[in-house]
C-alpha cells in the first residue's frame, strides 16, 4: 500500500502569506496526485490534479509542484476563503494525506 | 450541474448492516467511475471503495475488504454501499464521490456530495 504524509500538520498564517503544503508518498507515484480543499461542515472541493493541473474555476493563487514521491501545495498569497484543511490524494490506489489545517496566526 | 445526493445512514448496533446509496443527476454517470469515501468526526479523508464505470473493477480499503460491497445501476443513475457487520469505527460521513474517468485506478475525484452519517453504537 502507498503511505502518504503531509507537513506540516497545522500551519498558521497571516492574509498575504505564501503558504507551501508538502506531501510525500512511500513510493513513486509519477504524477497522480491530487489536492483537495476542505472546510468545516463541507465536502471536499477538487483544487490541482496530476500534481499541478488546475481544477477549473480554482483561483491562480493555488498551484501544485512535483512528481515521484514529494509534492508541494502552494498559495501564493492567502486569503480569507483560504483557511481550510487541505488533503493530497495518490490516485493509484487512492489513499489521502493526513491533512494540514491551515488557521489564522 | 453534477449533483450527487447520499442516503441511508443513520444509527445502526454493532454487527448489524446498513446500505448506502447516492443518486447522481448533472451528467452521464455510465461514463464514470465512482467511490466512497468516508470521514471519521474531527479526521481525515478515508478511501473506502471504488468501481469502474461497468462495474468491471471493484476495489476496496482493507478496513472494508470482505464486509462492504460497492454496487452501481447505471439504468438509476445509483451507486450504492452495503455494508455488513459493522463496527463503532466504521462510524463516520460517507460522501460519494465521481471519478474523473471511466476507469478503477486511474482518476481523481472531481465531485463529491454533502456526505450521510453512519453511527455504529449500542
Amino acid at each position: 500500500d502507498i503511505q502518504m504524509t503531509q507537513s506540516p500538520s497545522t500551519l498558521s498564517a497571516s492574509v498575504g502569506d505564501r503558504v507551501t503544503i508538502t506531501c510525500r508518498a512511500s513510493q513513486s507515484i509519477s504524477s497522480w496526485l491530487a489536492w483537495y480543499q476542505q472546510k468545516p461542515g463541507k465536502a471536499p472541493k477538487l483544487l490541482i490534479y496530476k500534481a499541478s493541473s488546475l481544477e477549473s474555476g480554482v483561483p491562480s493563487r493555488f498551484s501544485g509542484s512535483g512528481s515521484g514521491t514529494e509534492f508541494t501545495l502552494t498559495i501564493s498569497s492567502l486569503q480569507p476563503d483560504d483557511f481550510a484543511t487541505y488533503y493530497c490524494q495518490q490516485y493509484n490506489s487512492y489513499s489521502f494525506g493526513p491533512g494540514t489545517k491551515v488557521d489564522i496566526k | 450541474e453534477v449533483q450527487l445526493v447520499e442516503s441511508g445512514g443513520g444509527l445502526v448496533q454493532p454487527g448489524r448492516s446498513l446500505r448506502l446509496s447516492c443518486a447522481a443527476s448533472g451528467f452521464t454517470f455510465d461514463d464514470y467511475a465512482m467511490h466512497w469515501v468516508r470521514q471519521a468526526p474531527g479526521k481525515g479523508l478515508e478511501w473506502v471503495s471504488g468501481i469502474s464505470w461497468n462495474s468491471g473493477s471493484i476495489g476496496y480499503a482493507d478496513s472494508v475488504k470482505g464486509r462492504f460491497t460497492i454496487s452501481r445501476d447505471n439504468a438509476k443513475n445509483s451507486l450504492y454501499l452495503q455494508m455488513n457487520s459493522l463496527r463503532a469505527e466504521d462510524t463516520a460521513l460517507y460522501y460519494c464521490a465521481k471519478d474523473s474517468g471511466y476507469s478503477y485506478g486511474q482518476g481523481y475525484f472531481d465531485y463529491w456530495g454533502q456526505g450521510t452519517l453512519v453511527t455504529v453504537s449500542s
